[in-house]
């Protein structure tokens, strides 16, 4: 399958500050990218899809002022998480799209962001 | 809306011991239907899919048939490893859109 890439793996960061997380498609094109937040031992819950070069849009009840998701081009991805606290620790996981006649999603290994 | 609906776990094995994991789903259209695990630490991977009713995904030993009557893809497996621990989600995916609809995942623990 294709392979989607994320960077960093894991994080620590103080509160108050900001932290790119990057998710690359490495050998397909990424038409659309989707970012997913993953609480201990619950589902994921989507957060945001994106369309290289458009806005993303957000799901109801996420920030789009606090988590800023860009999609430049059509194997890169990147969610800015905005003056991070604790609560926002959590593992995030990004997959992309392509033109599969099946709508897969291929999943990046995911981010785990601890908020200090 | 579409749903997932998974079986609660933990679902705890002995190895070689058969597994059944159940999921329903809710769709309005002709969805495909996924089997994602994730090991610790880790994202998910695609285990199988299944894009038409009465068809069979399978990988890895695991299976899972489209049942549309039913609105279920129970995944099993007839002989289960250690390795094999991890959780497991079932999700959905309407036709035309790539936006998947997860259950909320299953772990699976096998012991030796």
């Amino acid at each position: 399958g294709a392979v989607v890439s994320q960077h960093p793996s894991w994080v620590i960061c103080k509160s108050g500050t900001s932290v790119k997380i990057e998710c690359r498609s490495l050998d397909f094109q990424a038409t659309t990218m989707f970012w997913y937040r993953q609480f201990p031992k619950q589902s994921l819950m989507l957060m945001a899809t994106s369309n290289e070069g458009s806005k993303a849009t957000y799901e109801q009840g996420v920030e789009k002022d606090k988590f800023l998701i860009n999609h430049a081009s059509l194997t890169l991805s990147t969610l800015t998480v905005t003056s991070a606290h604790p609560e926002d620790s959590s593992f995030y996981i990004c997959s992309g799209s392509g033109t599969s006649a099946y709508n897969e999603q291929f999943f990046g290994p995911g981010t785990r962001l601890t908020v200090l | 809306g579409d749903s997932v609906t998974q079986m609660e776990g933990p679902v705890t094995l002995s190895e070689e011991a058969f597994l059944t994991i159940n999921c329903t789903y809710t769709a309005t259209g002709y969805p495909s239907l996924f089997w994602y695990v994730q090991y610790p630490g880790e994202g998910l991977q695609l285990l199988l899919k299944a894009t038409k009713a009465d068809d069979k995904g399978s990988n890895k030993g695991f299976e899972a048939t489209y049942r549309k009557e039913t609105t279920s893809f129970h995944l099993e497996k007839g002989s289960v490893q250690v390795s094999d621990s991890a959780v497991y989600f079932c999700a959905l995916s309407e036709e035309g859109y790539s936006t998947l609809t997860f259950g909320k995942g299953t772990m699976l623990l096998v012991s030796p």
